[in-house]
């Protein structure tokens, strides 16, 4: 079946520092690959995405590109700030004729803590 | 428009109480998905609805887990006799396109 292994955290970085967070992922097929983050107190909410290989995804200075000959989708910041500190969960869907209904298999999330 | 919301938002009980979780996804999203978050493990797909069927019940834990969609709307998720293992965050999605978009989920404790 379908799994998602990402960077384990808890992971303190300074104000301005360079961020990746690891995600490989096993699948069958092909399938779309997302990033999302779920700010302390909120919900989780969409980061980004990329649906085929070698897209790269990218929202608020974040963006990550989909390997396929790697699997991984890794995540990237170029300076991180302290409204980033957040868990950041890699996941993927597969829909359509992959099957799966578009379901999300998630990886275990990676706590970002940025301080000033 | 409104996004997914859901009731309540935290729910304490005591085990062996039955207990029901609401979710009520964006208007015109036919799919409809329910996933656990439990502390330290992730989150765990539990249930897929497409309108008013359940065509991917593959996540759900056990039989005292049930769930179900009226009107291709609101979903209710019940767990019966609950369990201390039952403990988590309850979350609802609906999906437009390949995008889910998720509520605030419900803080289920059970004592």
């Amino acid at each position: 079946g379908n799994s998602v292994t990402q960077m384990e955290g808890p992971v303190t970085l300074s104000e301005e520092a360079f961020l990746t967070i690891n995600c490989t992922y096993t699948a069958t097929g092909y399938p779309s690959l997302f990033w999302y983050v779920q700010y302390p107190g909120e919900g989780l909410q969409l980061l980004l995405k990329a649906t085929k290989a070698d897209d790269k995804g990218s929202n608020k200075g974040f963006e990550a590109t989909y390997r396929k000959e790697t699997t991984s989708f890794h995540l990237e910041k170029g300076s991180v700030q302290v409204s980033d500190s957040a868990v950041y969960f890699c996941a993927l869907s597969q829909g359509g004729s992959g099957g799966s209904n578009y379901k999300l298999t998630f990886g275990k999330g990676t706590l970002l803590t940025v301080n000033p | 428009g409104a996004g997914v919301s859901q009731s309540p938002s935290n729910k304490v009980t005591e085990k062996g109480k039955d207990v029901e979780l609401r979710c009520d996804p964006i208007s015109g999203h036919t799919a409809l998905y329910w996933y656990r978050q439990r502390l330290g493990q992730g989150l765990e797909f539990l249930i897929y609805f497409q309108g008013n069927s359940a065509p991917d019940k593959s996540g759900l834990p056990s039989d005292r887990f049930s769930a179900e969609r009226t009107g291709e709307s609101v979903s209710t998720l019940t767990i019966q006799r609950t369990q201390q293992e039952d403990s988590a965050v309850y979350l609802c999605a609906s999906r437009a396109n390949n995008e889910q978009f998720f509520g605030p989920g419900t803080r289920l404790t059970v004592l």
